[in-house]
């Protein structure tokens, strides 16, 4: 079975700034990474597919790269509607899996 | 507009059964790959398991270790409907399941879930 690392678990960041999240997989899944971004008490909600391909309606400053085990999200200028908690997920074999998460928490 | 819609979730002893449905619309059910995913009070998601649509796989399902066995996932394409009936619950099956559409190996979009609390 195929495990997802998040780093970090937790980061504090404050408006405008730039925040990179990585995730790393146990072994290699091409480019086969979702990013999905989750509020508290709501559903989970598509970013990022196969690694790099903003999901339609997603604001541009969300940008995905990586491939093989290691993976970057990027925010360009955290808004205030980002604070959240972020998961990775892997697609390339089940059982599918996903990161622990990243909780972005307001500086 | 693409919605899902769970409905199921309930109070249930150690040992028992349960059965979840999932209502999608807006889109093509017959031709669509479901999953459930859940996510326990307080902690990440854990991914569940899927099923295939029957034209292009059979309706064959997978499923995550720690239910397999006594979670199964069945759709009836006739209604619309998913399904997930789980039977032996334990108490760390506590938590909201949700369904979603996974289109083109991501879960594209999801309902609000449901909640399954297992405890006597």
């Amino acid at each position: 079975d195929i495990q997802m690392t998040q780093s970090p678990s937790s980061l504090s960041a404050s408006v405008g700034d730039r925040v990179t999240l990585t995730c790393r997989a146990s072994q290699s899944i091409r480019t086969y990474l979702n990013w999905y971004q989750q509020k508290p008490g709501k559903a989970p909600n598509l970013l990022i597919y196969e690694a790099s391909s903003l999901q339609s309606g997603v604001p541009s400053r969300f940008s995905g790269s990586g491939s093989g085990t290691d993976f970057t999200l990027t925010i360009s200028s955290l808004q205030p509607e980002d604070f959240a908690t972020y998961y990775c997920q892997q697609s390339y074999s089940v059982p599918l899996s996903f990161g622990q998460g990243t909780n972005l928490e307001i500086k | 507009e693409v919605q899902l819609v769970e409905s199921g979730g309930d109070l249930v002893k150690p040992g028992g059964s349960l059965r979840l449905t999932c209502a999608p619309s807006g889109f093509t059910f017959t031709t669509a790959w479901m999953s459930w995913v859940r996510q326990a009070p307080g902690k990440g998601l854990e991914w569940v398991g899927r099923i295939k649509s029957k034209k292009d796989g059979g309706g064959a399902t997978d499923y995550a270790a720690p239910v397999k066995g006594r979670f199964t996932i069945s759709r009836d394409d006739s209604k619309g409907t998913l399904y997930l009936q789980m039977n032996s619950l334990k108490p760390e099956d506590t938590a909201v399941y949700y369904c979603s559409w996974y289109y083109y190996n991501r879960e594209a979009y999801w309902g609000q879930g449901t909640l399954v609390t297992v405890s006597s």
